[in-house]
């Protein structure tokens, strides 16, 4: 049991190329979310959904976008990368309302 | 506007010495407030959820409690092992969360 996973660790990205990151929890569970962590600032949700086929906007949607693939998968793509982008990613999961963490993603865009 | 705020934002302790971490809030039809503890290079991990003033739950040396406006994080004795950043975050009427900026606890043997 993994819990929540994403890739990669780590990526530099330079301005405006694209990546996706990566999500998958093997926990069954319906809603996973996208949230940045930046210095001096609380978790900030990016995207989120509460079930297979269903996403919705955070409070900082722009400059990003999702798929939620399959019930496991919850990806995060930036399409035209920025230096205000520069951040730490955490994929999480939920069941009735406790929210489980992925380790992850340290991304730096020059 | 909906807001969680936590203070204060560093804590440094001795080992045994007890205190206490503050989380006030203004979210609007507060659904739960829950805490967290986060370990460097690592995602936030759960402690705990209070949903009404005057819970109080505790785990080994923690102990959380609510009011009308903030919550506490009660410190017992802690060990080095309890040095972590502690995030707070309150879920609102839209069954978001807002969370606080965290209190980096370090304690000193």
């Amino acid at each position: 049991n993994a819990g929540v996973t994403q890739t990669p660790k780590f990526q530099v990205l330079k301005t405006g190329q694209s990546m996706t990151l990566q999500c998958a929890q093997d926990m069954n569970h319906n809603s996973m979310y996208w949230y940045r962590q930046d210095p001096g600032m609380g978790l900030r949700l990016i995207y989120y959904s509460a079930s297979e086929g269903t996403t919705d906007k955070g409070e900082v949607p722009n400059g990003y976008n999702v798929s939620r693939l399959n019930k496991r998968e919850f990806s995060l793509r930036l399409e035209s990368a920025a230096p205000s982008q520069t951040s730490v990613y955490f994929c999480a999961s939920d069941l009735y309302n406790e929210q489980f963490f992925g380790p992850g993603t340290r991304l730096t865009v020059l | 506007e909906d807001q969680v705020t936590q203070s204060p934002e560093a804590l440094r302790l001795q080992e045994g010495e007890s205190s206490s971490l503050n989380c006030s809030y203004t979210v609007s039809g507060l659904r739960g407030l829950f805490w967290y503890r986060q370990d460097p290079g690592k995602g936030p991990e759960f402690l705990f959820t209070l949903y009404s003033a005057g819970e109080e739950k505790e785990k080994e040396r923690l102990k959380a409690t609510l009011t009308k406006k903030e919550s506490f994080l009660h410190i017992t004795a802690p060990k080095p092992e309890d040095s972590a950043t502690y995030l707070c975050a309150g879920f609102d009427s839209n069954y978001q969360l807002i969370w606080g900026a965290g209190t980096k606890l370090i304690i000193k043997p």
